[in-house]
């Protein structure tokens, strides 16, 4: 069974630092999907960055950005000049590619954005 | 971008009372919808797969009799809590993907969610 693990409940940073999240799953499958999702305080989820796993090159968008190491199944989160709108709880998330739509989800990291 | 509307975003309800949540795409066909549900500073846990015009698919350890999904048309689904209890309180999350694009290129995306408080 696939499974998406985030070993950092909370991390702070400090307002225009970079800070990276962690996130490790587990598949024996080869072709799949890999997500980092925002919720807000309003709990609107929010898609922040997709990456195939067949793609070599880390997906970057804005600020954001990804170190997928497909070998240790690894899929950190980079962001780049934190700002106060970043505070919120992000998401690592897997989906397989060509199949079912089933995503599964992390348990979590909430960040806080300090001032 | 798409956009998946979830009706109420908040209610309160009688222990014992039938809750309905729905969740409407607002600018796209979606062949299916999936629910989630979320505790507390806890993670989404699927429900339930509907898909347009035939049975839900129930994920493990969830009460088929207790949420039932209805996905009617193209564009709602449904999730009745019935006979709700105050341990069915929780924060109901439904998503869709656009049948337009195919599975390997579609994006799910997501409604704001409800929250459902069983008194």
């Amino acid at each position: 069974a696939q499974t998406v693990t985030q070993s950092q409940p909370e991390m702070s940073v400090q307002e225009a630092e970079t800070v990276t999240l962690s996130c490790t799953y587990d598949t024996s499958e080869s072709d799949y999907y890999l997500f980092w999702y925002k919720q807000p305080p309003s709990r609107q989820m929010i898609l922040v960055i997709r990456q195939e796993a067949y793609k070599q090159q880390n997906a970057t968008e804005n600020r954001f950005s990804v170190n997928f190491q497909k070998a240790a199944k690894s899929f950190s989160l980079k962001i780049s000049d934190s700002q106060l709108g970043d505070a919120a709880m992000y998401f690592c998330a897997y989906r397989l590619m060509n199949r079912d739509d089933k995503i599964i989800f992390g348990k979590g990291t909430r960040l806080h954005i300090l001032p | 971008g798409a956009v998946v509307s979830q009706h109420p975003s908040w209610v309160i309800c009688k222990s014992g009372t039938s809750v309905k949540i729905e969740c409407r795409s607002l600018d796209f066909q979606a062949t299916t919808m999936f629910w989630y549900r979320q505790f507390p500073k806890q993670s989404l846990m699927l429900m339930a797969t509907s898909n347009e015009g035939s049975k839900a698919t129930y994920e493990q350890g969830v009460e088929k009799d207790k949420f039932l999904i209805n996905h009617a048309s193209l564009t709602l689904s449904t999730l009745t809590v019935t006979s709700a209890h105050p341990e069915d309180s929780s924060f109901y999350i439904c998503s869709a993907r656009d049948r337009k694009k195919s599975i390997a290129k579609n994006i799910q995306y997501f409604g704001a969610g409800t929250r459902l408080s069983v008194l």
